[in-house]
This record gives structure tokens, C-alpha cells and sequence, in this order.
């Protein structure tokens, strides 16, 4: 079975100080993706990564980075210098390979509400 | 533009009525997806659909039903047997062979309020 642990429910952190979401997951699938969204209080989810099971990099966006570790299962969402506008709830998702039955399923995790107080 | 239309935004319902919730995608994506989503919580997946004709229960499919007519359209109708029906759903949608792996692109979601 597939699944996203986002331990964390609610942080909050004076602006400018570096924030980083923690997401675990479990499936059986050796090919899987893992994605992260942000849901700002608008509601619409938008897309901000996704890693592919085969590839350990770590990633670097402007002030986002992703650590992605697969022997400890983990894929580690971190914000520096974080600004008010980084306030929303960001989830961590799971999906299995494409064409399999199960492939299509996204799993989410239950989501890490962030806060960036002035 | 390209993307995904959900409506209404706001939908209010008689307890014991059923409502259609409409999720249109012009992406021309093979996937869809229905997610409900109570205050402070996550997602939960409903239904989802591969392809036109066929669909899936996702892990709370009780007092939902959905059709896959049309590739670019996955209503979801929330029936009297849904005890709880007041929440926020979302719908997604993403491709698939040649997109392997790619996001779900999500609508802006529908609010429903029992009243």
C-alpha cells in the first residue's frame, strides 16, 4: 500500500529564518514519483516539484530545496529565507508507475500548514 | 488557456438531495481525479479515471458516483448516502504514456455546504 506521512501539522517561523517540511513514504512500486504542492488559502493547489524514483539529486529552486533520500524514504521540502508570502499548506504526494492499475493513484499527504509571522 | 474548470465555486445542498459537481479539462489529459478535503486536513482521494469509460473507487468512494463520458469531463455527484457531505473538493487531472509521471494539475475547487 502507498503511502505519504507529513508529520509536522503547524509551524510557524519568524520571516527570514530557513523552514524545512518533512514527508516519509511508503509504496512497493521501484518506480514511483513524488511531488510537492502548495494550496494558498485561495484553495487551488499548484505544482512546485516533482523527483522521479531513479533520480537522488537534490534540487535547488531560488530560495526552495529538495532533498530527496531514498534510503531513509524521504523527501524533504526546504524553504530559506522564508518570506510572509511562503504562508499556505504544502503537501507532499505519492504516484506509482503509469500504466500499471494502481499507476494512476495520487496519494497525498495530510499536508504542513506553514506559517511566516512579520 | 489551457487548464481545468470547476463549478460551481460555492454549491449549497438540502440534506437528502442529490448535486453534480462539474470538473472540465482542456489539456486534453487521459487521467482525471476527484479529491475531498475537510478544514486542516488532506487530501482524500474519491474517484479517479484513466480513460473514457472507465474509472476507479479511491479510498472514500461511499455516497459518490462519477462518469468518464468525454475525456475532458468527470462530474461527480455526491448522493443522499453521503452522511458528510460538507467539504471542499478538488479535481485534478494528469497525462499519461507519453507524460509519464507528470503532475496533476488541479481546479480551483468546489465548495459544498449542507444546509
Amino acid at each position: 500500500a502507498q503511502k505519504v506521512t507529513q508529520a509536522q501539522t503547524e509551524i510557524s517561523v519568524v520571516e527570514k529564518e530557513d523552514v524545512t517540511l518533512d514527508c516519509v513514504y511508503e509504496t512497493r512500486d521501484t518506480t514511483y514519483y513524488l511531488f510537492w504542492y502548495k494550496q494558498p488559502p485561495s484553495g487551488e493547489l499548484v505544482f512546485l516539484i516533482r523527483r522521479n524514483s531513479f533520480d537522488e539529486q537534490n534540487e535547488i529552486s531560488g530560495r526552495y530545496s529538495w532533498n530527496f533520500q531514498k534510503s531513509t524514504s524521504s523527501f524533504n521540502f526546504t524553504i530559506t529565507a522564508s518570506q510572509v508570502v511562503d504562508s499556505a499548506v504544502y503537501f507532499c504526494a505519492l504516484s506509482g508507475p503509469p500504466g500499471y492499475s494502481s499507476a494512476s493513484k495520487i496519494i497525498f499527504g495530510s499536508g504542513t500548514r506553514l506559517s511566516i509571522r512579520p | 488557456d489551457g487548464g481545468i474548470t470547476q463549478s460551481p465555486k460555492y454549491l449549497f445542498r438540502k440534506e437528502g438531495q442529490n448535486v453534480t459537481l462539474s470538473c472540465e479539462q482542456n489539456l486534453n489529459h487521459d487521467a482525471m481525479y476527484w479529491y475531498r478535503q475537510d478544514p486542516g486536513q488532506g487530501l482524500r482521494l474519491i474517484y479517479y479515471s484513466q480513460i473514457v469509460n472507465d474509472f476507479q473507487k479511491g479510498d472514500i468512494a461511499e455516497g459518490y458516483s462519477v462518469s468518464r463520458e468525454k475525456k475532458e469531463s468527470f462530474p461527480l455527484t455526491v448522493t443522499s448516502a453521503q452522511k458528510n457531505p460538507t467539504a471542499f473538493y478538488l479535481c485534478a487531472s494528469t497525462g499519461q504514456g507519453a507524460s509519464l509521471g507528470t503532475e496533476a494539475f488541479f481546479g480551483q475547487g468546489t465548495r459544498l455546504t449542507v444546509v
